[in-house]
């Protein structure tokens, strides 16, 4: 089956530095990857979507990259601001199939002042 | 922007009784989605339907059905709840071929 796992351990660091978080998935490559945010107590929201034939993508801060050879995506924060402190949920996608997804358990991120 | 609600935030169910979880989107999004969150294992699909009186099951439809009459509305059914199913529900919805998913706040459920 198809599996994706994040780093389960939360990932602290200092405001101002740069953020990567992990996802790597089992398995043949999904037609694409999407990042979701999730704070506590509330539902995901979308941030990122990147394809099998993309290499990066960016918004603002954002910044993510699909490795085909690693089975790899990173999820990166530049300037990072405690604002950013969530959880953040990588999943992976099929073309048709309804578009479901197969969701990572997340990885909480804290940023310190 | 697209919102989608659920009808409880924080719900507490004793044991074998009847629950009812209901999510409502208004964009006119064709796919609904139910998920349960808990801890260590991330968003597990529970089922989904892609029009209305349409359900597939997801990856742990046990104990649980749903019900779609009309397309705005997507309900999930603990048939008799148990302590097992004490979790984060989440609704989402999407466009049939887009791929973002789009979620509710979630209902947390306590089943004594």
């Amino acid at each position: 089956s198809q599996k994706i796992e994040q780093n389960s351990e939360a990932l602290n660091i200092q405001e101002g530095k740069t953020a990567t978080l992990t996802c790597n998935y089992t398995n043949y490559s999904p037609a694409y990857l999407q990042w979701y945010r999730q704070d506590p107590g509330r539902g995901p929201v979308f941030l990122l979507l990147i394809r099998e034939n993309e290499k990066e993508k960016r918004k603002e801060r954002l910044k993510v990259t699909f490795d085909t050879t690693l089975k790899q995506s990173l999820f990166h924060i530049t300037a990072s601001q405690p604002a950013d402190s969530a959880t953040y949920l990588c999943a992976r996608g099929e073309p048709g199939g309804y578009n479901k997804l197969i969701f990572g358990a997340g990885t909480r991120l804290a940023v310190h002042p | 922007d697209v919102k989608v609600t659920q009808s409880s935030r924080y719900l507490v169910k004793r044991t074998g009784e009847k629950v009812f979880l209901e999510c409502v989107q208004d964009m006119d999004h064709e796919n609904m989605f139910w998920y349960r969150q808990d801890p260590g294992l991330g968003l597990r699909l529970i089922y989904f339907s892609y029009d209305v009186k349409m359900k597939e099951k997801g990856d742990i439809p046990e104990g649980y059905s749903v019900s779609r009459e009309k397309k705005e509305r997507f309900s999930l059914i603990l048939e008799s709840a148990s302590t097992n199913q004490t979790s984060m529900y989440l609704c989402a919805s999407s466009r049939r071929n887009w791929e973002t998913q789009y979620f509710g706040p979630g209902t947390r459920l306590l089943v004594l």
